[in-house]
Parts: C-alpha cells; sequence; structure tokens
C-alpha cells in the first residue's frame, strides 16, 4: 500500500454540477498529479501541481482546475460536469525531478448521471 | 493522438509460462519508460522503470527489453503466476518542461490459468 489516500472513493452527480476530490500525499513528497481514468482505458494526465503552482498540464479544458496546500495535500476541482466525465480519479503524489517516486492513490470513481 | 500504443489487449497464459506485452511510442522525447500493475479496485502500482540508455532491464521475474531505434518496449512476466493477473499498463514520459505527466497505454488485461 502507498502512503496517498483519496477522498471520497464513490461520488455520485448530475451532469452541470461542480465536484471536488481531494487528495493526501505520501509523507516527503513535494508534487501531485492528477489522472483521469475511463473505464477499460488507461489513466490520461490531467495536470500536475509543485509549490502550490500547476507546472505542466494535459489536454483537458479549463474546468478540470486544481489547488496544492503547503502540506502537499491537493484538491481536483471540475465545474460544469459532462457525462463523459463519468471516471476513476487518481491522484499521484512524487518527488519532483524523480519519475520513479511517483505513487499512485487508490482512486475516487466518479459517476455522472 | 494515442503516443503510446499497447498490445494485446487482453492475454491468457498457463502458470508458469511466460507473458509478453508490448508497447510502441512515437514522442521521440520520451526517456522515461515504466511499466504498471493494476488490480480491480486499486491504483497502478511501478513495477519496473527503464531509460533508453539500455536494452533491457531485469527485476526479479519481470524484465523489460528496449528497442530505441524501432521505438518499441515490452514487459516479459517468467514463470507466470495466478497472482500476477491483473491489467498492466505501459507509460511513458519525458523530463521537459517541469511535470513528470505520464503517457499511458490503453492496457493489457492479464489472465493467468492455474
Amino acid at each position: 500500500e502507498t502512503g496517498v489516500t483519496q477522498s471520497p472513493t464513490h461520488l455520485i452527480k448530475t451532469r452541470g454540477q461542480q465536484v471536488t476530490l481531494r487528495c493526501s500525499s505520501q509523507s516527503g513528497h513535494n508534487t501531485v498529479s492528477w489522472y483521469q481514468q475511463a473505464l477499460g482505458q488507461g489513466p490520461q494526465f490531467i495536470f500536475q501541481y509543485y509549490r502550490e503552482e500547476e507546472n505542466g498540464r494535459g489536454n483537458f479544458p479549463p474546468r478540470f482546475s486544481g489547488l496544492q496546500f503547503p502540506n502537499y495535500s491537493s484538491e481536483l476541482n471540475v465545474n460544469a460536469l459532462e457525462l463523459d466525465d463519468s471516471a476513476l480519479y487518481l491522484c499521484a503524489s512524487g518527488k519532483q525531478g524523480a519519475r520513479e517516486t511517483q505513487y499512485f492513490g487508490p482512486g475516487t470513481r466518479l459517476l455522472v448521471l | 493522438q494515442q503516443q503510446v500504443k499497447q498490445s494485446p489487449q487482453s492475454l491468457i497464459v498457463q502458470k508458469g509460462g511466460i507473458s509478453i506485452i508490448n508497447c510502441a511510442y512515437e514522442n521521440t522525447a520520451f526517456d522515461y519508460f515504466p511499466w504498471y500493475q493494476q488490480f480491480p479496485g486499486k491504483g497502478p502500482a511501478l513495477l519496473i522503470a527503464i531509460r533508453p540508455d539500455v536494452s533491457e532491464k531485469k527485476e526479479g521475474r519481470f524484465t523489460i527489453s528496449f528497442n530505441k531505434s524501432a521505438k518499441q518496449f515490452s514487459l516479459h512476466i517468467m514463470d507466470s503466476q495466478p497472482g500476477d493477473s491483473a491489467t498492466y499498463f505501459c507509460a511513458a514520459s519525458s523530463a521537459g518542461g517541469g511535470a513528470d505527466g505520464l503517457t499511458f497505454g490503453k492496457g493489457t488485461h492479464l489472465i493467468i490459468q492455474p
């Protein structure tokens, strides 16, 4: 088991609503990345935070936003939810510049109706 | 545009056999190639990773073979066991840009039959 935790484990929302997902990083890690994993697909990189700023982003629209806090915990916010946002959202913490240290949490399963 | 192509989608291997999963990439800036194992209800866990300056890396029963000129890499699982049954993802990333975002393949569902 990694030291990365995520909450909640499952969530159901309605199209158009907003959602906030939370991640607690492993001790000693200073980066946090978020990924979206649709059913039967590989994870897709949403963005990464380092020193409380976004320092890289995948091909996701601005309605996907995030925060990293001084204790390295993180939030993923998604506005104006769409049906296609239904997926497993994974958080990964790591050390900047040491890619082999990225550890994933168990994920939050989001269902948009 | 899918930058990392993984095959096969699913694979059934007898216990004790060799499981082989292949990946091909397009972006020549990629310089880190990990393999992840994912069990149902869990996040992906790093199995083994390789950088392009070596052609092979072995850790226990897991071996990565890397062919830089062909832009291909593969995972070999020797003496496959039922506990290896899981979904396997290859991935790649490049060091530039500051972020360490991984580009994943679509995954291979591996079943080891007892």
